[in-house]
């Protein structure tokens, strides 16, 4: 069946360091992908998404590219900001919503 | 535009008591679901709704119960709360639903604030 696996956290930068969280998919076909963000007490924010092979998201200065071949949707940014403390959330569509378990991002001063 | 509004945004209850958590959304969406979410465990779908009058289980659906009289609303209930319902809960909605595997990029899903249910 569908699955999303994403790293596991936490994960700790300091300010303006590069960030990359990695996620990978078991799906057929062609679904759409997603990040979502999460702030502490807030819901979740769609950050990114792609809806087909080699389509690249970006938003904030998040990037996420979809990759077929390797079945992932690594998210990325070159310079984290202790704004960006969050759960990001690693989400694909196909029939039902299925998310990643989440990967907490300390980012400090 | 309101958006997904859920409440209570907190509650306590005792075991074996009942409640409703509300959910309604004012962006005409299609498709509405509930998750939990636990430390550690992601978000676990509870059940879901492709339109007025359908409803259907999610992967945790034991202990709850749903409907959806209209498009705007999708309450869920807990009929006798148990410890192990202790959880935040989401809804979210989204303006189409991804079932047949479509990617047009309408399926986002858009999150209400959450629900904080403690049942001691």
């Amino acid at each position: 069946g569908n699955s999303v696996t994403q790293m596991e956290g936490p994960v700790t930068l300091s300010e303006e360091a590069f960030l990359t969280i990695n996620c990978t998919y078991t799906a057929t076909g062609y679904p759409s992908l997603f990040w979502y963000v999460q702030y502490p007490g807030e819901g979740l924010q769609l950050l990114l998404k792609a809806t087909k092979a080699d389509d690249k998201g970006s938003n904030k200065g998040f990037e996420a590219t979809y990759r077929k071949e390797t079945t992932s949707f690594h998210l990325e940014k070159g310079s984290v900001q202790v704004s960006d403390s969050a759960v990001y959330f690693c989400a694909l569509a196909q029939n039902k919503f299925y998310f990643g378990s989440g990967t907490k991002l300390n980012v400090k001063p | 535009n309101a958006g997904v509004t859920q409440t209570p945004k907190f509650q306590v209850l005792k075991t074996g008591q009942s409640m409703t958590l509300q959910c309604a959304q004012d962006m005409n969406h299609e498709y509405m679901s509930w998750y939990r979410q636990d430390p550690g465990m992601g978000l676990r779908l509870i059940h879901y709704s492709v339109g007025a009058g359908i409803t259907d289980q999610g992967e945790v659906p034991n202990g709850y119960n749903v409907s959806r009289s209209t498009t705007e609303d999708f309450p869920l209930r807990l009929l006798s709360a148990a410890p192990s319902q202790t959880s935040v809960y989401f809804c979210a909605s989204s303006y189409q639903t991804p079932l047949g595997g479509g990617n047009s990029g309408a399926n986002v899903l858009t999150f209400g604030a959450g629900s904080r249910l403690t049942v001691l």
